[in-house]
């Protein structure tokens, strides 16, 4: 079946730094969606992609769905000590079911 | 407020007994799933209901049961028939048209003893 591709597995930054992530796949995915996880908390939607190109904001993040539909990537700029977190990217695929990445592990240092 | 609603947080139970997580959501969301989440990895997808009455087995369906006779509650049982049964549990619920984003509850972390 569809499978993402999320990359990097984990990150460690200094507060301040920038931070890109990304979600590949094989196969053309019709949706992106990018989510962020507290521990011990259910994901929350950060960003919700429906076309082609297109590039969404929301405050400091940044996401775009892949022209080739094939990939999407999220920036967050200027991180802060509460963008620590899992942040995991997701898509609807050819079947319709919604498909998630492994996720990426983000730690800022203060 | 709307939302999806997850009860207990946290739920400790002896090997061997079937125990049943709860999720309620008021959001008149036709479609309702549940995920099981271990540590360090993706959410993976046990069962799903797109409408009352009627539900899905998703990947690792095995030992678990669920139920949806209201279109509010989605309840899922975690069977003596899992082998593996600690984890956290994650409930999500979207409005059933194609492309719809999924909403999650808070997660409960079952620990069987």
């Amino acid at each position: 079946g569809q499978q993402l591709n999320q990359s990097p597995q984990s990150m460690f930054i200094q507060e301040g730094e920038d931070v890109s992530m990304n979600c590949t796949s094989s196969s053309i995915f019709n949706t992106w969606l990018w989510y962020k996880q507290d521990p011990g908390e259910g994901p929350v939607l950060l960003i919700a992609l429906y076309k082609a190109g297109e590039l969404t904001s929301n405050g400091r993040l940044t996401a775009q769905f892949g022209i080739t539909r094939k990939d999407s990537f999220l920036n967050i700029s200027a991180s802060i000590p509460s963008d620590v977190g899992i942040y995991f990217c997701a898509g609807h695929g050819n079947t319709g079911k919604l498909i998630f990445g492994q996720g990426t592990t983000l730690q800022v240092k203060p | 407020d709307g939302g999806i609603t997850q009860s207990p947080k946290y739920l400790f139970r002896k090997e061997g007994q079937n125990v049943t997580l709860s999720c309620e959501q008021n959001l008149n969301h036709d479609a309702m799933y549940w995920y099981r989440q271990d540590p360090g990895q993706g959410l993976r997808l046990i069962y799903y209901s797109q409408i009352v009455n009627d539900f899905q087995k998703g990947d690792i369906a095995e030992g678990y049961s669920v139920s949806r006779e209201k279109k509010e509650s989605f309840p899922l049982t975690v069977t003596s028939a899992q082998k593996n049964p600690t984890a956290f549990y994650l409930c999500a619920s979207t409005s059933g048209r194609a492309l719809d984003t999924q909403y999650f509850g808070p997660g409960t972390r079952l620990t069987v003893l």
